[in-house]
């Protein structure tokens, strides 16, 4: 069974500050893909990044960048300088190609809030 | 850009009620999702579907819950009498395949009073 487990429930960081936001996963399938999506107030969902499991270089996107390790399940997001506009929750995701790439199963997800 | 749109943005409905949550998908996606998140917890996955049928469905969605490709362009999720539980914010999303990106919708927060 797929599990996609986000231990930190609430960070708070002052702005400016580097933040780091866990997911660890697991699942039975060798092929899989593994999302980032962030929730702002406004309650809609933001895409963030989508990597399958077969790539596992790490991606800088701006001030974001992603580390995927197979070796310990783990898909870890980074926002460097953060800003108050990145305060929101943020959610990890996993799905499996046996099921289809967009059924989704979510962690519960991570509240940053960046303190100006 | 094209998007997935959902309305009502907000709907209140009464305990018992039949309620209809509308989306539109991007015009040339073929494969349809609805995902639910009930306030303050994580998204949920409810249903698949792709060529008028459904593909993929969660343990949530049961015999109270249907969709339907009404016409060529909407995709409609039909909670046929709604619980006090049933209150969430319900996400639409579409893609062109099975396995490409999908897109989301802002969603419709359904109150259930």
């Amino acid at each position: 069974a797929q599990k996609v487990t986000q231990a930190q429930t609430e960070i708070s960081v002052v702005e400016k500050e580097d933040v780091t936001l866990d997911c660890v996963y697991e699942t039975r399938d060798t092929t899989y893909y593994l999302f980032w999506y962030k929730q702002p107030p406004s309650g809609e969902l933001v895409f963030l990044i989508r990597r399958n499991s077969f790539d596992e270089q790490n991606e800088i996107s701006g001030r974001y960048s992603w580390n995927f390790q197979k070796s310990t399940s783990s898909f870890n997001f980074t926002i460097t300088a953060s800003q108050v506009v990145d305060s929101a929750v943020y959610f990890c995701a996993l799905s499996e190609a046996r099921t289809g790439a967009n059924n989704l199963f979510f962690g519960t997800g991570t509240r940053l809030t960046v303190i100006p | 850009e094209p998007e997935v749109t959902q309305t009502p943005s907000h709907q209140v409905t009464q305990m018992g009620q039949e309620v209809i949550l509308r989306c539109v998908p991007i015009s040339n996606h073929l494969y349809f999702y609805w995902y639910r998140q009930i306030l303050g917890q994580k998204v949920e996955f409810l249903v698949s579907f792709y060529n008028n049928e459904i593909s993929e469905k969660s343990e949530i969605f049961d015999d109270q819950f249907s969709v339907e490709r009404p016409d060529g362009s909407n995709f409609t999720l039909k909670i046929r009498s709604t619980k006090l539980e049933d209150s969430a914010m319900y996400f639409c999303a579409s893609s062109v395949t099975r396995d490409t990106e999908a897109f989301f919708g802002q969603g419709t927060r359904l109150t259930v009073v």
